[in-house]
């Protein structure tokens, strides 16, 4: 049980590439959210999904995409990289199912992305 | 809509020292409260929560917080705390109301605290 992982751990990117950062749980989770961490800021939610197929905006979604083909895996995409998307990207996930577990969310161990 | 409000950014402390990181929130509707610490170079992983019940809640490796409800405050305190605390600490909150199934934690800033020897 592998909990939640994430790939890749770090990358490097120039203005205007795009990427892909892949989100893979063993948790038969519902839910998937996508953060990212900035200095002095927390974490800020950037979409998430509440199950197979869907996916939502959340508090920071702008030049992101993602996708929910699978149940265990939320895809990150990245268009057009830009300096300001500079940051630490973390994966969680949590249950539906029971209202006290349902509250936890479980987090991957990030990834470090640098646009240059 | 909520906000929360980690009073300190850094925290040092020597070791076997107490330690209290403060955690403020602001909400119109009562709110789940949850405590998450981040290991150097690891994601966040759940230290402990408040739900309902005893406003005093213990939590892994010997942290506890209180709910304050007329302070609006969940402060996190070790009574002795170890070089391996070293951490950031997150303060979280979520609405009790139900929205569409979505599990919306608003995360303060942190609070890096550095245990000396």
């Amino acid at each position: 049980n592998a909990g939640v992982t994430q790939t890749p751990k770090f990358r490097v990117l120039k203005t205007g590439q795009s990427m892909t950062l892949l989100c893979a749980q063993d948790m038969n989770h519902e839910y998937m959210y996508w953060y990212r961490q900035d200095p002095g800021m927390g974490l800020r939610l950037i979409h998430y999904s509440v199950g197979e197929g869907t996916t939502a905006k959340g508090e920071v979604p702008d030049g992101y995409n993602v996708s929910r083909l699978k149940k265990q895996n939320f895809l990150l995409g990245l268009e057009s990289a830009a300096p300001s998307q500079t940051s630490v990207y973390f994966c969680a996930s949590s249950l539906t199912g029971g209202i006290r577990r349902r509250y936890e969310q479980y987090f991957g161990p990030g990834t470090r992305l640098t646009v240059t | 809509a909520q906000s929360v409000t980690q009073l300190d950014s850094q925290v040092p402390v020597f070791e076997e020292a107490p330690v209290e990181l403060r955690c403020n929130y602001s909400s119109s509707v009562s709110v789940y409260l949850f405590w998450y610490v981040q290991y150097p170079n690891q994601g966040l992983q759940l230290l402990l929560k408040y739900l309902s019940g005893s406003t005093l809640v213990k939590g892994i490796n010997g942290f506890e917080a209180e709910f304050n409800k007329s302070q609006t405050s969940f402060h996190l305190r070790k009574p002795s705390v170890h070089i391996s605390d070293t951490a950031e600490y997150f303060c979280a909150v979520r609405p009790r109301l139900f929205s569409g199934g979505y599990n919306k934690l608003i995360f303060g800033a942190g609070t890096r605290l550095a245990v000396h020897p």
